[in-house]
């Protein structure tokens, strides 16, 4: 019930491209669900973060997806750019960032000039 | 703000020996997280505190592994006797505490753990 399920493993798109991500969850006391980027050698960053009662929230090239009634969450990167390869994470917790996010397992994203 | 500080970057060790690794959180967070990031597991919430009091340590592997956070502004965690299954990248990340959506962790460099 704590897990957060991710998918693709990896993914390969071209320049241009929008690639999703997907995340499910089980335990409907989640309120906080946010994404973190993370380059080579470096620690996850906050990417962009939404609550269950908005079902999409955008912040320039990045949206997220929300559907509480299926209990999944996705994240869409527009106009992707080779500077957008990197390894994204979704998240999940109670009570927001005050508390312990569970953390899906990682997608690989490659964006191909 | 220099962000979450954390140190040694790398830290080769012997098998049995002692390792401690360190952070700063950012001031003015009041929430500290340990995690640990491997191949095979991914990101593992070890413990975390808040107000500096521990509040969840049942990530924690074993008796082998510690935390402490004596004050706001530091906190430790150490692993005695190290084994080679300890090999990891350990974070530290600090958060606000509140509940304002753009507000999460704030994760440091990470410090990479090699037991041999």
């Amino acid at each position: 019930q704590q897990q957060v399920k991710q998918s693709p493993q990896s993914l390969i798109v071209q320049k241009g491209g929008i690639p999703i991500i997907n995340c499910a969850y089980e335990n409907t006391a989640f309120d906080y669900f946010p994404w973190y980027q993370q380059f080579p050698g470096k620690g996850p960053a906050l990417l962009i973060a939404i609550r269950p009662d908005v079902s999409e929230k955008k912040e320039g090239r990045f949206t997220i997806s929300f559907n509480k009634s299926a209990k999944q969450f996705s994240l869409h990167i527009m106009d992707s750019q080779p500077g957008d390869s990197a390894t994204y994470f979704c998240a999940a917790s109670i009570g927001g960032a005050t508390n312990k996010l569970i953390f899906g397992t990682g997608t690989l994203l490659a964006v191909q000039p | 703000d220099a962000g979450v500080i954390q140190s040694p970057r790398h830290e080769v060790t012997e098998m049995g020996q002692e390792v401690t690794l360190r952070c700063k959180p950012i001031s003015g967070h009041n929430s500290l997280f340990w995690y640990r990031q491997t191949m095979m597991r991914g990101l593992e919430l070890l413990i975390y505190f808040n107000n500096n009091v521990p509040i969840d340590d049942s990530g924690m592997p074993e008796d082998r592994f510690s935390a402490k956070m004596p004050n706001a502004s530091f906190s430790t965690l150490k692993i005695q006797p190290s084994e080679p299954r300890d090999s990891a990248v350990y974070f530290c990340a600090s958060s606000h505490g509140g509940k304002v959506v753009a507000w999460g962790y704030t994760f440091g460099s990470g410090t990479r753990l090699t037991v041999v």
